[in-house]
């Protein structure tokens, strides 16, 4: 049973370009969420998608958008790099529960960003 | 807003010795605190999720224990072992109606090394 998987495992772009993460959940899961974790720091939450639709967004601006598709896998896109966007981006699946307090996220191994 | 902070930043022990990792949150209305592993480059796994009602968790050598009323989480690992080397990372799910499921609140994490 393959667990999240995330791809590129490593990226580096320059300042100004535009960048997509892909994301594909634990099988039976559809719900993703996508963090930040900077070096040294915990994760920070950008947003959650389900039944393709955002659901909750954390402090993040416009630059950063998602995509979830239809199959559950999801996109990450960060439009005009900065040098402050180089981080672990890190994706989690669930399964939506209607007492979500007690839904479960998996993470995957993440992606890691380089702005040069 | 919920603020979540862990001491020790980091910790080197002998292999053998028990020790105590200490998180606290500022915001007592929280669903659930969760316990996460993370090794280097990689992704988190949990370790141990406790609810808001509940006072501890164990799973084998690990034990979480919750005082929600304080804002404090410690976990506790006996008898250390190399592998456990990693960073560890507590978690908060808060309670702010009905749209904060999908989001964690992280600390920064504790860097822990167990050396033979």
């Amino acid at each position: 049973d393959a667990g999240v998987t995330q791809s590129p495992t490593h990226l580096i772009k320059t300042r100004g370009q535009q960048v997509t993460l892909r994301c594909s959940p634990k099988s039976g899961h559809d719900t993703v969420s996508w963090y930040q974790q900077a070096l040294g720091q915990g994760p920070q939450f950008i947003f959650q998608y389900y039944e393709e639709e955002e659901r909750q967004r954390g402090n993040f601006p416009d630059r950063f958008s998602g995509h979830q598709f239809p199959n559950y896998s999801s996109e990450l896109n960060v439009n005009a790099l900065l040098l402050g966007d180089s981080a672990l981006y890190l994706c989690a699946s669930s399964l939506f529960r209607r007492d979500r307090k007690n839904e479960k996220l998996f993470f995957g191994s993440g992606t890691q960003l380089s702005v040069l | 807003k919920q603020e979540v902070t862990q001491i020790p930043a980091a910790l080197s022990v002998p292999e053998g010795e028990n020790l105590v990792l200490n998180c606290s949150f500022t915001d007592s209305a929280i669903y659930n605190l969760q316990w996460f592993r993370q090794d280097p480059g990689k992704g988190l796994t949990s370790l141990l999720l406790i609810q808001s009602s509940q006072r501890e968790q164990t799973s084998g050598r690990l034990n979480a224990s919750l005082d929600k009323s304080s804002g404090r989480s410690t976990l506790y690992i006996a008898a250390s072992q190399p592998g456990d080397s990693a960073t560890y990372l507590c978690a908060v799910r808060p309670i702010a109606g009905g749209t904060s499921y999908g989001k964690l609140t992280f600390g920064q994490g504790t860097i822990l090394t167990v050396h033979p």
